[in-house]
């Protein structure tokens, strides 16, 4: 399968743990996004790689939301200490130069 | 960015031609216009992209006024594997960087 990859699908977890989620690009692919996507709503950008820098994040995003793509290959999204709020889908999206983004699976978080 | 407005549900048969309508009165010059659809659990697939006049693809046609303030995707004989939502963006290029923002999309149910 050479399309986005996310791990893990699903992830529950308590609230207050932290929880990383990893998402593998398809290759030679220089833009990655994370969005988050709730119920009934359409995907709300989280953060922006072209490469291994961030060029932006989501005003939205709380200081307990981090990011990282080393070496502008996979990234990975770490959210400390949980809320329930948290609970969503995680979407991980790829493209290359002006073309469009392909989205992966996503990982479904649940915060009990 | 161009906010974008499109129904929130439209229901159609099997066999049916099924036209979705986006408005985008904000749409800069350099501005081009990107439809997903999008499968419960799943992310969101591209479907078509267009700046302006008529773009065809295999899935759908995309018809854009001079004025470009709207934007029709038009899906050809539906069917029921058809039902999902269909988001409409407006994306600025800016270096490479396309932030792709979502609205609620149009949730299309297609009946035999």
């Amino acid at each position: 399968d050479t399309g986005v990859s996310q791990d893990p699908r699903h992830k529950i977890t308590k609230r207050g743990q932290n929880v990383t989620f990893r998402c593998d690009p398809i290759s030679e692919h220089n833009r990655l996004y994370w969005y988050r996507q709730t119920l009934g709503q359409g995907p709300e950008f989280l953060t922006y790689f072209q490469n291994e820098a961030q060029l932006e994040k989501s005003r939205l995003l709380s200081d307990r939301f981090s990011a990282e793509r080393p070496k502008g290959s996979f990234s990975t999204l770490e959210i400390q200490r949980t809320e329930q709020g948290d609970s969503a889908m995680y979407l991980c999206a790829s493209g290359k130069g002006n073309t469009e983004a392909f989205f992966g699976q996503g990982t479904r978080l649940t915060v009990v | 960015l161009a906010k974008t407005t499109q129904p929130i549900s439209m229901d159609s048969y099997e066999g049916q031609e099924v036209n979705i309508t986006c408005s985008h009165n904000n749409i800069a010059t350099n501005d081009y216009i990107t439809w997903y659809q999008q499968f419960p659990s799943q992310g969101p697939r591209f479907i078509i992209q267009g700046y302006k006049t008529k773009v065809t693809n295999e899935v759908a046609s995309l018809f854009i006024p001079a004025d470009r303030k709207s934007s029709t995707l038009s899906l050809p004989r539906v069917s029921l594997s058809d039902t999902a939502v269909y988001y409409c963006l407006v994306v600025t290029p800016r270096g490479g960087f396309q932030k792709l923002v979502f609205g609620t999309g149009t949730r299309l149910l297609v009946s035999p």
